[in-house]
């Protein structure tokens, strides 16, 4: 496998424009996540899913940000409009259900935004 | 609510010399505590598991739930172990099964 596929590697974009940020994870993992990493905040949990479903967005900074999950192969991370504050690095990351592998997860390569 | 701790954001030893990462966390539950570390400019990529109690790379990690702690020691620090280190904590059940919670990272620096 692959392993967790995500694009745009980078982007950078003028504030107001919308991003989307996409994610395809291993294939038969049932889990689905997207952080955000920064220098001041670290890693940070925005959203994740389980088999399609949203299951905890409480980490989603703000209405501009949404997450999707329309199949089990692909997921997008929205920011409409987006704000200088919003650059960081995206990562995704999936997991298959714990009887075969636990709690660990893998993270996808991540996908560098820069705001400006 | 689940919380990981890391108490020092940049940590500089020398090569040869021992190391230590603090974690702490706060959980109310049964924890499962991880280790994962980030090369430069590369994705994150699990180093190891409180539950599997092994020694990675020359690493170890012992769980002390008396001090909810989870740090993670080297007793002979290498220059490729400069990365950048985040400790993280799941849910064992409940609601919020699988959740995982990362501390803010510690940046190592070996220097030779």
């Amino acid at each position: 496998d692959a392993g967790v596929i995500q694009s745009p590697r980078h982007e950078v974009t003028e504030m107001g424009q919308e991003v989307t940020l996409r994610c395809k994870p291993i294939s038969g993992h049932d889990y689905l996540f997207w952080y955000r990493q920064t220098m001041m905040r670290g890693l940070e949990l925005l959203i994740y899913f389980n088999n399609n479903v949203p299951i905890d967005d409480s980490g989603m900074p703000e209405d501009r940000f949404s997450a999707k999950m329309p199949n089990a192969s692909f997921s997008t991370l929205k920011i409409q409009p987006s704000e200088p504050r919003d650059s960081a690095v995206y990562f995704c990351a999936s997991r298959p259900d714990r009887l075969i592998s636990g709690n660990t997860i893998y993270f996808g390569e991540g996908s560098w935004l820069t705001v400006v | 609510a689940q919380r990981v701790t890391q108490p020092e954001k940049l940590l500089s030893v020398f090569k040869g010399a021992p190391v230590e990462l603090k974690c702490n966390y706060s959980y109310s539950g049964s924890p499962e505590l991880f280790w994962y570390v980030q090369y430069s400019r590369q994705r994150l990529q699990l180093l190891l598991r409180h539950i599997s109690r092994e020694s990675i790379k020359g690493f170890t990690a012992d769980l002390n739930k008396g001090e909810t702690s989870f740090h993670l020691k080297k007793p002979f620090a290498q220059e490729e172990d400069s990365a950048m280190y985040y400790c993280a904590l799941s849910n064992a059940g409940g609601t919020s099964y699988g959740k995982l919670t990362f501390g803010q990272g510690t940046i190592l620096t070996v220097h030779p």
